[in-house]
């Protein structure tokens, strides 16, 4: 158990729907990741918070937003869904030791866009 | 940018051999390196990390990975596979000290230990 905990585990919706995911990273770490992992296209990084704020972006698509509240916890939002957007989406917080970061990942939300 | 390549998607052993899940990346800054196990239906799992220092890294689980500069590559081996080694095994770069602290992954090789 990696202290990272993601909601729902499953998620079945239709296309052109929107869904919420959701992670709480552990406690104490200020930083989350997330990624997605798809047949075709492997583990993607998708944007990552810190603190708040929006640290860096990845691969991710203008239809998925994703927000960290203050009590640090993430919720990423998908809309207008795809079939292509079937997938397992993983959350990650992180925790930096000296300069090194080492992520921890949640045990991710598997999302069926029928 | 960084790149990995993972140049096995499968490997089959038997139970008690030896094995090699290769990995190699290209950057052009100096990079973290990882590997990350995901048994069935479970999330990712830190196995062994390269930072600095050694360039052989140890798990607990008997794993071992040698940085290679020379040849940007991070194997991942064990000498001897255990039927509970079954898993996906991905390997994965970050750059060393880079505003980004984002993993890069490889597509994942297939470890499959058979009795």
């Amino acid at each position: 158990d990696s202290g990272v905990t993601q909601t729902p585990k499953h998620l079945i919706t239709a296309t052109g729907q929107r869904v919420t995911l959701r992670c709480s990273p552990r406690s104490g770490d200020l930083s989350v990741y997330w990624y997605q992992q798809s047949l075709d296209q492997g583990l993607q990084f998708l944007i990552q918070y810190y603190n708040g704020e929006e640290r860096a972006k990845g691969n991710i698509l203008e239809r998925f937003s994703a927000q960290q509240f203050p009590d640090l916890h993430s919720e990423l939002n998908l809309s207008s869904l795809e079939l292509g957007d079937s997938a397992l989406y993983f959350c990650a917080s992180s925790v930096t030791t000296g300069y090194v970061e080492t992520q921890y990942f949640g045990p991710g939300t598997r999302l069926l866009v029928l | 940018a960084q790149s990995v390549t993972q140049l096995d998607s499968q490997v089959p052993v038997f139970e008690e051999a030896p094995v090699e899940l290769r990995c190699n990346y290209s950057s052009s800054v100096s990079v973290y390196l990882f590997w990350y196990v995901q048994y069935p239906n479970q999330g990712l799992q830190l196995l062994l990390k390269y930072l600095s220092g050694s360039t052989l890294v140890e798990s607990i689980n008997g794993f071992e990975a040698e940085f290679n500069k020379s040849q940007t590559s991070f194997h991942l081996r064990k000498p001897s596979v255990h039927i509970s080694d079954t898993a996906e095994y991905f390997c994965a770069v970050s750059d060393v000290g880079g505003s980004q602290g984002n993993l890069i992954f490889g597509k994942g090789t297939k470890l499959s230990v058979k009795p």
